[in-house]
């Protein structure tokens, strides 16, 4: 496996229910992001982490759960969800993670999971 | 001050010929300018990006203008092919968390571009 990779695709799940998205990056990077992509509405940055630490919550309900053991994955963890949580979840990576400063520090996106909310 | 304002949202354009999309932010601690190109099924993608000093980057037939004083930037396909129909999307970004150590990007809407044969 290259790039970024995102599991499942596809989830149907239950206001009730508690599922979790998997991210893996195999790029050697430091830098993990969630992003919310909806019809019509800008990428929403939902989550940083960099070296494992979280630098960015987004103000995210709660019902959204991040956790990122390592450097190379990312989970997102859902519980009690609402039908307009209906949406595409991004991941990405960038190798930016230390003091460098600078900028160009270019995001990796996977292809997503298509995430319905019945 | 954090938005991206993108337009047009859908565009058509006939094979061959120029595609344009404009980008406006108001920000000026943004420093780094990227596009991303983005098809069905498919997470976004880098097509090419700029920074605030230089104002025009071209690669091959894509072309990023970029006016500082204007806080505008756009992205030219020259010579547009079906095969360039996908979801475009601006973006600005600036140094984020302890030291710049990430950067936070915020994203336009969005523009759909079919390119008629």
């Amino acid at each position: 496996e290259t790039g970024v990779t995102q599991t499942p695709r596809h989830l149907v799940m239950g206001m009730t229910n508690k599922k979790s998205l998997k991210c893996e990056q195999h790029l050697g990077h430091n830098a993990m992001y969630w992003y919310k992509q909806s019809a019509k509405k800008p990428l929403e940055l939902m989550f940083v982490y960099n070296f494992k630490e979280q630098t960015e919550n987004n103000s995210v309900p709660s019902r959204f759960s991040p956790e990122c053991p390592n450097s190379s994955h990312l989970f997102l963890h859902l519980h009690t969800l609402q039908p307009e949580d209906s949406a595409l979840y991004l991941c990405a990576s960038s190798r930016r993670g230390g003091f460098a400063g600078g900028y160009g520090d270019t995001q990796y996106f996977g292809p997503g999971t298509r995430l319905t909310v019945l | 001050q954090q938005q991206v304002k993108q337009s047009p949202q859908s565009l058509i354009v006939q094979k061959g010929g120029i595609s344009i999309i404009n980008c406006a932010y108001e920000n000026t601690a943004f420093d780094y300018f990227p596009w991303y190109q983005q098809f069905p099924g498919k997470g976004p993608a880098l097509l090419i990006a700029i920074r605030p000093d230089v104002s025009e980057k071209k690669e091959g037939r894509f072309t990023i203008s970029f006016n500082k004083s204007a806080k505008q930037f756009s992205l030219h396909i020259m010579d547009s092919q079906p095969g360039d129909s996908a979801t475009y999307f601006c973006a600005a970004s600036k140094p984020a968390g302890i030291g710049g150590a990430t950067n936070k990007l915020i994203f336009g809407t969005g523009t759909l571009l079919a390119v008629q044969p």
